[in-house]
């Protein structure tokens, strides 16, 4: 399967723990997003990267959320100290540079703060 | 299965009918919008977009409607089938902007055998 992929899948952790996601995009894609969905609600999104330069954070993107995409390739997400709010859906999507609107998006890591 | 919207607006269509999904977009500077459909437990799978200078598109039993003067998007489904039954989400982008997605509300789509 080449498409873009997510684990852990499922994360239950308790209130005030790290989590950490891991995305592997689509191999020649250049760019990576990190989008945010609760029950009910479209996906909202997080922060981009172009290679391995972060471009863009939503303000949504506490201090306790940090994303890397070190070598332009796999990226992470990392919430530090979680709180019962984030429990959500964390898609991740990847696109290419060509001029379109398509992105592919992953199956999601799905977080529960106890 | 994990449900991806319980409270959503929702559409009861038989098999065979034809569907229309609504979708109004805020900024009418985005260039690009597009359809995405959301199955339960999976992440969002693109269906159809459109750019901004065009007011139709279509696809496989798909069609996307584009008004701009009212900032309006629809999706239409011919002969729906029971495999059409998810979520499906307008998103419009800017592409100077990074490409980035900004989700509308979504609509349930129910099909009936």
């Amino acid at each position: 399967d080449t498409g873009v992929s997510q684990d852990p899948r499922h994360k239950i952790t308790k209130r005030g723990q790290n989590v950490t996601f891991r995305c592997d995009p689509i191999s020649e894609h250049n760019r990576l997003y990190w989008y945010r969905q609760t029950l009910g609600q479209g996906p909202e999104f997080l922060t981009y990267f172009q290679n391995e330069a972060q471009l863009e954070k939503s303000r949504l993107l506490s201090d306790r959320f940090s994303a890397e995409r070190p070598k332009g390739s796999f990226s992470t997400l990392e919430i530090q100290r979680t709180e019962q709010g984030d429990s959500a859906m964390y898609l991740c999507a990847s696109s290419s540079l060509r001029d379109t609107g398509e992105l592919f998006f992953g199956e999601g890591s799905r977080l529960t703060v106890l | 299965g994990e449900s991806v919207g319980l409270h959503l607006p929702t559409l009861s269509v038989q098999e065979g009918d034809n569907s229309i999904i609504n979708c109004a977009y805020s900024n009418s500077a985005s260039d690009y919008f597009i359809w995405y459909k959301q199955e339960s437990g999976k992440g969002p799978q693109f269906i159809i977009d459109i750019r901004s200078n065009m007011d139709k598109r279509q696809g496989q039993r798909v069609t996307v409607l584009l008004n701009k003067t009212v900032k309006h998007l629809s999706l239409q489904i011919a002969a729906t089938q029971p495999g059409d039954s998810a979520v499906y989400f307008c998103a419009e982008t800017f592409l100077a902007a990074g490409n980035k997605l900004t989700f509308g509300g979504g609509t349930r789509v129910l099909v009936k055998p």
